[in-house]
């Protein structure tokens, strides 16, 4: 099956500071790369995604990178501020038996320092 | 439009127990998939199913189980419930079982067993 790693776990940056975080896979049939973002008691929304015919794929302040050869993305915050602190999660999606099945890494909480 | 609905919102059980939680897609979406999130954890993919019936199932064993109905409505339950059962439970909804079609979750369902 996939496995999705993470990294950081914790990201602490200064606001306007900018903030990576990176995912890697393990199944080169995996192609749909989304990212979520959930605060605290809510719920995971969708704040980007990637397909994985397209290298890079940008959204005002966020942007998302992907190299399928190396099998890993990153997430990629500029102009950081207090209000996107929360926990972010990358997926990898890969088809199986006619259905897509998407692998969670273990998520970043990212805390953005006034 | 209106967006995925879940109940309860939390919901405590005992060992052995049985539990059944709901969840209101999002207007025009057919497909649902359910999610187990531990505390510190990404989702958990459990099943997926698409016009009533299940077509992609994580590595959950068969004591979970779903049903999906006409009106987008769907139920995940759990029988012979373990400690480790404890989690959010998040639902999410799409259009359709394409791999690159965004998922709408829910607020989640908080199950604590005892």
């Amino acid at each position: 099956g996939e496995n999705v790693e993470q990294h950081p776990s914790t990201l602490s940056v200064q606001e306007g500071d900018s903030a990576v975080i990176k995912c890697t896979y393990s199944d080169s049939a995996s192609n749909y790369f989304p990212w979520y973002k959930q605060e605290l008691g809510k719920r995971p929304q969708l704040i980007i995604d990637i397909r994985s015919n397209v290298g890079e794929k940008k959204d005002q302040r966020i942007a998302v990178t992907l190299n399928k050869t190396a099998k890993h993305f990153s997430l990629h915050i500029t102009e950081t501020q207090p209000e996107d602190s929360a926990v972010y999660f990358c997926a990898a999606k890969r088809a199986s038996g006619g259905s897509y099945i998407p692998t969670f890494g273990r998520g970043t909480s990212l805390i953005v320092h006034p | 439009e209106t967006g995925v609905t879940q109940s309860p919102t939390h919901l405590i059980k005992t060992r052995g127990q049985q539990v059944t939680l709901r969840c209101s897609s999002q207007s025009g979406h057919n497909t649902v998939s359910w999610y187990q999130q531990a505390l510190g954890q990404g989702p958990q993919f459990i099943f997926q199913y698409y016009r009533e019936e299940e077509n992609g199932r994580g590595n959950f064993p068969p004591r979970f189980s779903g049903l999906q109905f006409p009106n987008y409505s769907s139920e995940l339950n759990v029988n012979a419930l373990e400690l480790d059962d404890s989690a959010l439970y998040l639902c999410a909804s799409s259009e359709g079982t394409d791999s690159n079609q965004p998922q709408h979750f829910g607020d989640g369902t908080r199950l604590s067993i005892l």
